[in-house]
């Protein structure tokens, strides 16, 4: 069964800390590993899927990173309006389901 | 373009009654997913139909529960005797391919209130 497993469960930084976002997974034949931004009241707004262990992808503040047990939401210079639960979710050929199985979250929050 | 339109936002229901959520997905695509939120919890899986077709219905409860996306209208997720705990954010996403690595659009949800 694939599991993914997100932490800190919340992060508070001041705007402009940079910091990251760990998601961990166990997955049988990974075929995507995905990250959503879900606003409250909103449903997950797609940022990156990732591929293979060692890709790499960017948009404005946010890189994602993939390694074969892990990936990492990297944040540069946060700020206010990056708050946002941060949901990672992985997708695997090893005859589960056909959905996405994803992790509980990061809940971000950015002070100005 | 109009994204996945999920209708009603909110919808309160008592305990025993039926309760019918929509779904359309985006124009072009023709796969949809169901998933369940739950106060605390991750997305949980709970269907993955094409056009007429129930593809896998794995994260389904066995009872109460059904799906359908007909060839024509809007994919209807419809719980039966709603309890208590059928009480969570419903979402529908949609994707325009088949293929476990394809990315999903999703909806902006139905708040289910079961009172």
């Amino acid at each position: 069964e694939d599991q993914v497993t997100q932490s800190p469960e919340a992060l508070r930084l001041q705007e402009g800390e940079s910091s990251s976002l760990n998601c961990s997974y166990t997955v049988s034949g990974l075929r995507g590993l995905f990250w959503y931004r879900q606003d409250p009241g909103k449903g997950p707004e797609f940022l990156f899927t990732l591929y293979s262990a060692g890709e790499e992808k960017e948009k404005e503040r946010l890189k994602a990173t993939l390694t074969k047990k892990e990936s990492f939401l990297h944040i540069t210079a946060p700020k206010p309006e990056d708050s946002a639960t941060y949901l990672c979710a992985v997708s695997g050929s090893g005859g589960g389901a056909d959905g996405l199985t994803f992790g509980k979250g990061t809940h971000l929050i950015i002070q100005p | 373009n109009a994204g996945v339109m999920q209708n009603p936002r909110h919808l309160v229901r008592r305990r025993g009654q039926e309760a019918r959520l929509r779904c359309s997905p985006m124009k072009g695509h023709s796969h949809v997913y169901w998933y369940r939120q739950l106060p605390e919890e991750g997305l949980k899986f709970m269907v993955y139909l094409q056009k007429e077709n129930i593809i896998d219905e794995s994260g389904m409860p066995k009872e109460r529960f059904s799906a359908e996306f007909p060839k024509e209208g809007p994919s209807i997720l419809r719980i039966q005797q709603v309890v208590r705990g059928d009480s969570a954010a419903y979402f529908c996403a949609s994707s325009p391919r088949a293929g476990l690595g394809e990315k999903l659009f999703f909806g902006s949800g139905t708040q289910l209130s079961v009172l």
